[in-house]
């Protein structure tokens, strides 16, 4: 695609749901990011994908945020048995490889609110 | 581990001032510095980065970084702002093969 696409745009769950957030990257990129950005904050990082497996999942903060790329392409962030802490912005990049040196296309962002 | 300090959270300023927003890092190796821009209700876009060669490195919409290595900074600039520059400034680092670290922002805010 042009871009990078988020879906859904907004989500709103109550505590305890389980969330499924997903990220269309461009095509031909095969390095993908998941970010969680708070209120006032920058993005933090979560997990990155090169290819179909997790290069880097060190900021996934606990074992109920889970990621997948199974093709390569698209990637579904889960998170299990949400809490109101989880409410953030989560946003997903892409790039042409996962060196550092590769500028980052971000997506618009999916809103989860937890209530 | 890396890491990026942006020390203002929040920068006034007049329309037609300069500007410099300030970015320290923190690594044990050879990094790349970015500057990535979020205006009002859009997405995160790059402004410009460093990746080797020339310290001054020129980006989008007459904004420019330094990197200074013995100062471990990367200080965007402009000399002179406008209303559409209104909007959140994030520094970033990342070295070969690794995740890119944002810092939490430096909101500006231009007065006219």
């Amino acid at each position: 695609g042009a871009g990078v696409s988020q879906t859904p745009s907004n989500k709103v769950t109550e505590k305890g749901k389980y969330v499924e957030l997903r990220c269309d990257p461009i095509s031909g990129h095969t390095a993908l990011y998941w970010y969680r950005q708070s209120l006032g904050q920058g993005p933090e990082f979560l997990i990155y994908f090169q290819g179909t497996g997790a290069a880097d999942d060190s900021g996934l903060p606990n074992d109920r945020f889970f990621a997948v790329r199974p093709e390569g392409s698209v990637s579904t962030l889960k998170i299990q048995r949400t809490e109101r802490g989880d409410s953030a912005v989560y946003l997903c990049a892409s790039s042409l490889s996962g060196s550092g040196a590769n500028v980052l296309t971000f997506g618009a962002g999916s809103r989860l609110t937890v209530l | 581990a890396q890491s990026v300090t942006q020390l203002d959270s929040q920068v006034p300023v007049f329309e037609e001032a300069p500007v410099e927003l300030r970015c320290n890092y923190s690594s044990s190796v050879s990094v790349y510095l970015f500057w990535y821009v979020q205006y009002p209700n859009q997405g995160l876009q790059l402004l410009l980065k460093y990746l080797s060669g020339s310290t001054l490195v020129k980006g989008i919409n007459g904004f420019e970084a330094e990197f200074n290595k013995s100062q471990t900074s990367f200080h965007l600039r402009k000399p002179s702002v406008h209303i559409s520059d209104t909007a959140e400034y994030f520094c970033a680092v990342s070295s070969s093969a690794s995740k890119i670290i944002f810092g939490s922002g430096t909101r500006l805010s231009i007065r006219p």
